[in-house]
């Protein structure tokens, strides 16, 4: 089993970037997950363990992932915050071509909750 | 709105079998593996079914999952009190080039 600890703001305000860690160790494929509340899941973006990208197309523009290998972390960036953002935000372990693969995401950080407010 | 179909509820007693849906189309479930994940309140989601009816290490057999088509089923037997819960489907969209999960039916052990 995999430990996945998210970390970042708990607070953004509107317009903001948000940026979020995942410390991760071993060749594996990330995805960030979120949840706003009371509501569905949304996958948001994946890194490969080749280092390629893949995004939720609808937010395309505003999000990025990538490595940090000397500190073993996946950092999530999120431009533009809008309060519609505030949700829990997961980092998951996931098979490193999710294309491939599919979406079997079999261990999940606790979550971290982030509000978009001013 | 979700490209992928969950009814918002489901119901049923302890002992009882239930079944819920997941309905896709022929961009994601009917060319696609379906998951299943349950979550409890204020917890992450963990993973129940993969590859359509996998079960991981420690799902107890009273969850099963199946597929036809562009439509998905995970059915629970033996219901339990603590069976109560969301229920996501999810799976890979080829349209959207990327995962999607449903909205979730949230499971009460009446």
């Amino acid at each position: 089993q995999v430990t996945l600890k998210e970390s970042g703001p708990v607070l953004v305000k509107p317009t903001e970037t948000l940026t979020l860690t995942c410390t991760v160790y071993g060749q594996m494929g990330v995805s960030w997950i979120r949840q706003p509340p009371g509501k569905a899941l949304e996958w948001l973006a994946h890194l490969f363990s080749n280092d390629d990208k893949s995004y939720n197309r609808s937010l395309k523009t505003r999000v990025s992932i990538s490595k940090d290998t000397s500190k073993s972390q996946v950092v999530f960036t999120m431009t533009d915050m809008d309060p519609v953002d505030t949700a829990t935000y997961y980092c998951v372990r996931a098979p490193s071509n999710i294309a491939v693969a599919g979406p079997h995401f079999d261990d999940w950080g606790q979550g971290t909750l982030v509000t978009v407010s001013s | 709105q979700s490209v992928v179909t969950q009814p918002p509820s489901a119901s049923g007693t302890p002992g009882q079998t239930i079944t819920m849906s997941c309905s896709g189309s022929s961009s994601n479930i009917a060319n696609n593996h379906v998951y299943w994940y349950q979550q409890f309140p204020g917890t992450a989601p963990k993973l129940l079914i993969y590859r359509n009816r996998q079960r991981p290490s420690g799902v107890p057999d009273r969850f099963s999952g199946s597929k036809s088509g562009s439509s998905a089923s995970l059915a629970i037997s033996g219901l339990r009190s603590e069976d109560e819960a969301e229920y996501y489907c999810a799976t890979w969209d080829d349209s959207l080039s990327g995962p999607v999960f449903g909205g979730g039916t949230k499971l009460t052990v009446l």
